[in-house]
Formats: C-alpha cells, structure tokens, sequence
C-alpha cells in the first residue's frame, strides 16, 4: 500500500539556521498537503500542490513537488521559535479521492 | 466561524467502558473524517462520512462506530475501551472530493487504563 515516508524524524536547529524536510512516496502523489501541528492543536494546513514541478512559497516557507510527483519537500529559511512545532505531508491516495494518507510527521525544535 | 469544534479535549477510560467523542463543523462541509494519531506515527483513518447518513470503513475501523444524522455532527464511538485505544483523536471536515483542503479540529487525548 502506498505510504509517504517523512525525514527526518526530528530536527533540532539554531535560530536563523535553514532546513528542509522531505516527504517520498513510492507512487504518483495527487495533492500533496503540508500541515503544521503544535502540541494540544489540530493541524493548520501551510501548503497544498498540485502539479509535478509546482513550487508555492509562504513568508519563509517554500514547498516543492517534484516532477515524478513522488517527493516533496518543505524548506524553512532563517528559522525562528515560532515555527517549531510538528510538520506533517499528507497526500490523496488516488486521484481525486476522499481518503487522504500522511506522513509520520518530523518534530521541528528551534533554539534562540 | 468556529471551524470544527471537538470535545471532551482529554479523557481517561478504564478498559471495558465506553464513550463518545464529538465533532462538529459548522461550514456546511460534506465530507468529514476520524483519524487516530499514535505517537511517532502519522494519522489513521478511522471512519469518513460524505455526507448526512453516509458513513464508510477507514483504514482502522475496529472497535469504532460513527453516525451522520447531520451535515454538521459526526461523533464518534468507542463501545469497548481498550488500551490499544489510547491515542489522540481529531476529527476533520472538508467540501469534498479531490485537491481539498481538510479543516482539523483541536483534537482529543484518549487514555485508557
């Protein structure tokens, strides 16, 4: 079954350090999702893609969809406090379905 | 707009008893979702709904029960508490099929004991 395989599993970065974290899976992606969790909070979506090649970018967020659409990654330049938290890539399982599956998520910690 | 509401946030069980988890939404969504989230691990689709008495089987649906007599309620229910229930639970909502974005809720933190 397809599954979406997040790394790394945990980050811990200086402030005003850049970073990425990937999201693979081993078929055709059909709307790839980036989420944003904080502790005892529902996820807030940052990023949604579409195309193979799209690339959307949000204050110091940049999102990235590959042109295979198997592999995303998520970009934070000059990282603050603020975006720690927990990122999630969740993606359709087929085109244009209901059912969605994510990743197992990467724990962001940033130290001022 | 409130979004999607759920309550309790926390909750102990002792195993054997039973509860239900609420959800609502209030932006006239269709489509609405129950995922579990294990430490460590991504989110599980419990039970999705698209639309008032429509209800289907997620990926881990076992010892779970939904009901959609509303577009806006979606609660859950867990008959049987047991400890591989013990997870937090969030419930989403979105307008329907195809490149949607889900609305999540805030979540609720099961223990079961």
């Amino acid at each position: 079954s397809q599954e979406l395989e997040q790394s790394p599993q945990s980050l811990i970065v200086q402030e005003g350090k850049n970073l990425t974290i990937n999201c693979t899976s081993s078929k055709t992606l059909y709307g790839l999702y980036w989420y944003k969790q904080k502790y005892g909070e529902g996820l807030i979506l940052l990023m949604m893609l579409q195309k193979g090649g799209e690339e959307k970018s949000h204050e110091k967020i940049t999102a990235k969809l590959d042109e295979k659409k198997q592999q995303s990654s998520l970009h934070i330049t000059a990282s603050q406090p603020s975006h720690a938290g927990i990122y999630l890539c969740g993606a359709e399982k087929y085109r244009g379905t209901y059912k969605y599956i994510f990743g197992t998520g990467t724990r962001l910690k940033v130290l001022a | 707009n409130a979004g999607v509401t759920q309550t309790p946030k926390f909750r102990i069980l002792k195993i054997g008893q039973s509860m239900t988890l609420q959800c609502t939404q209030d932006m006239n969504h269709n489509y609405m979702y129950w995922y579990r989230q294990d430490p460590g691990m991504g989110l599980k689709l419990i039970y999705y709904s698209v639309g008032a008495g429509i209800t289907d089987k997620g990926e881990v649906p076992n010892g779970y029960n939904v009901s959609r007599s509303t577009t806006e309620d979606f609660p859950l229910r867990l008959e049987l508490a047991a400890p591989s229930q013990t997870s937090v639970y969030f419930c989403a909502s979105s307008w329907g099929e195809g490149y949607n974005e889900q609305f999540f809720g805030p979540g609720t933190r099961l223990t079961v004991l």
